[in-house]
């Protein structure tokens, strides 16, 4: 079955070390969407791409960064993780960019101590 | 500024007490509302979509109604296993996805 994986699941780090969150699905969809969770802020989109090569910058793209090299793969990066970003992050992937609903991964809980 | 509201933000229901949960939109141009349920430790996981006013779908005890400013999901004689949080999100015409911060429902034995 088609599937969208996460990892690592958990991750601890400390301030200014740089760390890089996985994606991968086998939907073959072409938009693929990073989220971060937090308790009164409900999902916020911090980055988002619709195709190998292209990329966009969401709500609160601050201090991350994403690359598409491949359909399959959307990794984002923390250049110098601080105390706010400790957080659970969510990979999605939709199909097409209009009125599809998003599949979710199953998410990575970050702790930047 | 687009905005979602989803309310009340926990619920605690006796098992076979029905209820409706809201959520509230201010998004220009809707391209779609979707309605996802949450479980502790898990992603969204996707329920309904809906596109237009007085549009409705249902799956099993839960069923969502949709107006030009909000929408609603209902559920009927809900059991504890639908107790998870609930979420809201829209899309606008940019193709983001806003998201509320959900409804915590909890259902009582």
């Amino acid at each position: 079955d088609a599937e969208i994986t996460q990892s690592p699941r958990h991750k601890i780090t400390e301030t200014g070390r740089q760390v890089t969150l996985a994606c991968h699905q086998t939907w073959n969809h072409n938009n693929m969407f990073w989220y971060r969770q937090d308790l009164g802020h409900g999902l916020r989109l911090i980055h988002y791409s619709y195709g190998v090569q292209d990329t966009n910058k969401g709500e609160v793209s601050d201090g991350y960064s994403v690359s598409r090299s491949n359909t399959e793969d959307l990794p984002l990066t923390l250049e110098s993780a601080a105390s706010s970003q400790t957080s659970v992050y969510f990979c999605a992937s939709s199909e097409w960019t209009g009125g599809v609903n998003q599949f979710f991964g199953p998410g990575t809980r970050l702790t930047v101590l | 500024e687009d905005q979602v509201t989803q309310s009340p933000e926990a619920l605690r229901l006796q098992e076979g007490e029905s209820s409706s949960l809201n959520c509230s939109y201010t998004v220009s141009g809707l391209r779609g509302l979707f309605w996802y349920r949450q479980d502790p430790g898990k992603g969204p996981e996707f329920l309904f979509t809906l596109y237009s006013a007085g549009e409705e779908k249902e799956k099993e005890r839960l069923k969502a109604t949709l107006t030009k400013k909000e929408s609603f999901l209902h559920i009927t004689a809900p059991k504890p296993e639908d107790s998870a949080t609930y979420l809201c999100a829209v899309q606008a015409p940019g193709n983001q996805f806003y998201f509320g911060t959900g409804t915590s429902l909890t259902v009582i034995p």
